[in-house]
């Protein structure tokens, strides 16, 4: 149980273009959901965090106009990366909160974005 | 008063030997700890976890140690495989509501064989 899933797993994209990126709890309602940033050898940087219904809240310093979260479902978050710039490349993970028994957080496998 | 901080930054341990990778925070408001083990190019998966009512906690070749008073907690990997091989992070939040997980900064950790 407990199974997060992302998709694409990695995409390639030109500078400019948008990218969405779907995370899925699989086998749990999650009436909160995370997407979070890593960059090679560093820790998860949390970006914001989705309700499902509402607008989600952004981290200190994360632009929300150029990541857009929506989580219109208690299965379904999606981050979309808006004009997409080279420094945009980022590995990209979301996880799902449970409620019971304890609100223990699922990670997905991620998706490797690569800005041209 | 946020961070948790990990320590060591890297680790290598001899197979069949024990891995202790050791965490601190400073919010005592945090009361969910939970350890996660990441291979290369994939997403955490929770290992572990512990609650500040006990002590420690075993599963299987993984233990959580939790010291409450000296806000400290710990992971040993028992037998250590090259499998293990991974980057280990620890975390922690409050259990109630939909709470951040505050991570801490990772440790690689490498069995040889």
């Amino acid at each position: 149980g407990a199974v997060v899933s992302q998709h694409p797993s990695r995409v390639i994209c030109k500078s400019g273009t948008s990218v969405k990126i779907e995370c899925r709890s699989l086998d749990f309602q999650a009436t909160t959901m995370f997407w979070y940033r890593q960059f090679p050898k560093q820790s998860l940087m949390l970006m914001a965090t989705s309700n499902e219904g509402s607008k989600a809240t952004y981290e200190q310093g994360v632009e929300k106009d150029k990541f857009l979260i929506n989580h219109a479902s208690l299965t379904l978050s999606t981050l979309t990366v808006t004009s997409a710039h080279p420094e945009d490349s980022s590995f990209y993970i979301c996880s799902a909160q449970n409620s019971v028994p304890y609100n223990e957080q699922f990670f997905g496998p991620g998706t490797r974005l690569t800005v041209l | 008063q946020q961070q948790v901080k990990q320590s060591p930054q890297s680790l290598i341990v001899q197979k069949g030997g024990i891995s202790i990778i050791n965490c601190a925070y400073e919010n005592t408001a945090f009361d969910y700890f939970p350890w996660y083990q990441q291979f290369p190019g994939k997403g955490p998966a929770l290992l572990i976890a512990i609650r500040p009512d006990v002590s420690e906690k075993k599963e299987g070749r993984f233990t959580i140690s939790f010291n409450k008073s000296a806000k400290q907690f710990s992971l040993h990997i028992m037998d250590s495989q090259p499998g293990d091989s991974a980057t280990y992070f620890c975390a922690a939040s409050r259990k109630q509501g939909a709470q951040k997980l505050v991570f801490g900064q990772g440790t690689r950790l490498t069995i040889n064989p």
